[in-house]
C-alpha cells in the first residue's frame, strides 16, 4: 500500500490564481480529511469527509472548496490564491466506524507559498 | 466551537529523564485523543491513543492519561532518548469525526 499520497510537494502561486491539490488513499478509509499546519501552530482542520459524496467544513473552512467523488480521492481546490493561505497543507484519512478507526494516517504534505 | 490548549510550548530535558505535556479540551463531544509526533518536514505520525472509557494507557516508555470529568490528558515519555526530539501533537476527536488538535510541544532531549 502506498497508503496516503499528496501532490504536488510544493507550489508556488500568484495572488488571485487557483488550483487543486491532490489526496488519495488506497487503504480503502471512509474519512478523509485536510489540514493547514501555520509555523509555531497545530494543525486546523479545513475540510473533511466521511464518505464518498459526503463532505463538512472544518474550522476554517473559507477560500476552499472539496469534494468527494471516489472513497479514494479528496482534492482541495483553492478558488482564488491569497497570501494567507501561503502554509503547509497536510492530507490525511482513517476508517470511520469500527473499533480500531479513528487513527489518522497523514500524507507526507503540500508546501504552498502565494506571493 | 472546540479548543485544545496544549501546555508546555517548548520542553528541554536531559536523556533519561522524563517529560510530561499536558491538553485541556473544552468539547464533551469528543471521545477520542490521539498524540501525534511530528519530525522536520514530515507528516504527523500517531504514537499513542486512548478513548473515552479508559483512564490510562500505556506502550513501552510512552503513557496516557485522561481525566474525562476534568477534560486533561497528558502524554509522559519516560527514559528520554535524543531521537524522541520532535514536535508533539495532541488532538480531540469527536464521534462525527471532527478533529482539534493543540498547538503542538517542541521536545529536545539533549544528550
Amino acid at each position: 500500500n502506498a497508503g496516503v499520497t499528496q501532490t504536488p510537494k510544493f507550489q508556488v502561486l500568484k495572488t488571485g490564481q487557483s488550483m487543486t491539490l491532490q489526496c488519495a488513499q488506497d487503504m480503502n478509509h471512509e474519512y478523509m480529511s485536510w489540514y493547514r499546519q501555520d509555523p509555531g501552530m497545530g494543525l486546523r482542520l479545513i475540510h473533511y469527509s466521511v464518505g464518498a459524496g459526503i463532505t463538512d467544513q472544518g474550522e476554517v473552512p473559507n477560500g476552499y472548496n472539496v469534494s468527494r467523488s471516489t472513497t479514494e480521492d479528496f482534492p482541495l481546490r483553492l478558488l482564488s490564491a491569497a497570501p494567507s493561505q501561503t502554509s503547509v497543507y497536510f492530507c490525511a484519512s482513517s476508517e470511520l466506524g469500527t473499533p480500531s478507526s479513528y487513527e489518522q494516517y497523514f500524507g507526507p504534505g503540500t508546501r504552498l507559498t502565494v506571493t | 466551537g472546540e479548543n485544545v490548549e496544549q501546555h508546555p510550548s517548548t520542553l528541554s530535558v536531559q536523556e533519561g529523564d522524563s517529560a510530561v505535556i499536558k491538553c485541556t479540551y473544552s468539547d464533551s463531544a469528543s471521545n477520542y485523543f490521539p498524540w501525534y509526533k511530528q519530525e522536520l518536514g514530515k507528516g504527523p505520525q500517531l504514537i499513542i491513543d486512548i478513548r473515552s472509557n479508559v483512564g490510562e494507557k500505556k506502550d513501552q516508555r510512552i503513557a496516557v492519561t485522561l481525566n474525562k470529568t476534568a477534560k486533561h490528558f497528558s502524554l509522559h515519555i519516560t527514559e528520554t532518548q535524543p531521537e524522541d526530539s520532535a514536535v508533539y501533537f495532541c488532538a480531540a476527536i469527536t464521534n462525527a469525526g471532527k478533529s482539534t488538535f493543540g498547538d503542538g510541544t517542541t521536545l529536545t532531549v539533549k544528550p
